[in-house]
């Protein structure tokens, strides 16, 4: 167990519609990390938070948008769903110090029918 | 967590055998590399890491090895165990973004007895 958890472990939903995945980091980790596993496409990263503020960006679609809350937890909203979103997203936390490695949740499956 | 749907190149292995998975990065300039294995329904599960300051780490039963002449990575188990069959991926850090990881495809290994 890394210490990381996401909510939900499933999720099933319709093109068009949206949704939010919900990330709480270890215990006292200020970065939140987002990922997007696809079938054809690896890992890849999409966003970063570090202590409420957005750091970093990678290939996040318009369509998605994330933030992170006082008390750390972190949310990536997905509208206007279309089937290629259909994936597995990750939430990473990392904590303090510049060689610290990246823990990783157990991931949302996302399904868009 | 698992990556089914990949074309992942694939290292057979015999239960007791020692495995080599390799990996060739991007960017000359990345300075720290990682070593994730995931276990299929789970996410990334951190296995060892590496500066670019250094040429081989060791952990338990893992070694990384690290030639920046040619941007390639190793990751080496030793007495390969059945509980070691995974998809491992290889990840750098990109140097203009201190926290974004870059994974590579990953690799399945199978273990059979």
């Amino acid at each position: 167990d890394s210490g990381v958890t996401q909510t939900p472990k499933h999720l099933i939903t319709a093109t068009g519609q949206r949704v939010t995945l919900r990330c709480s980091p270890r215990s006292g980790d200020l970065s939140v990390y987002w990922y997007q596993q696809s079938l054809d496409q690896g890992l890849q990263f999409l966003i970063q938070y570090y202590n409420g503020e957005e750091r970093a960006k990678g290939n996040i679609l318009e369509r998605f948008s994330a933030q992170q809350f006082p008390d750390l937890h972190s949310e990536l909203n997905l509208s206007s769903l279309e089937l290629g979103d259909s994936a597995l997203y990750f939430c990473a936390s990392k904590g303090a110090g510049s060689y610290n490695e990246q823990f990783f949740g157990p991931g949302t499956r996302l399904t868009v029918l | 967590g698992e990556s089914v749907g990949l074309h992942l190149p694939t290292l057979s292995v015999q239960e007791g055998d020692n495995s080599i998975i390799n990996c060739a990065y991007s960017n000359s300039a990345s300075d720290y590399f990682i070593w994730y294995k995931q276990e299929s329904g789970k996410g990334p599960q951190f296995i060892i890491d590496i500066r670019s300051n250094m040429d081989k780490r060791q952990g338990q039963r893992v070694t990384v090895l690290l030639n920046k002449t040619v941007k390639h990575l190793s990751l080496q188990i030793a007495a390969t165990q059945p509980g070691d069959s995974a998809v491992y991926f290889c990840a750098e850090r990109a140097p203009y973004n201190t926290d974004k990881l870059i994974f590579g495809t990953g690799t399945r290994l199978q273990v059979f007895p």
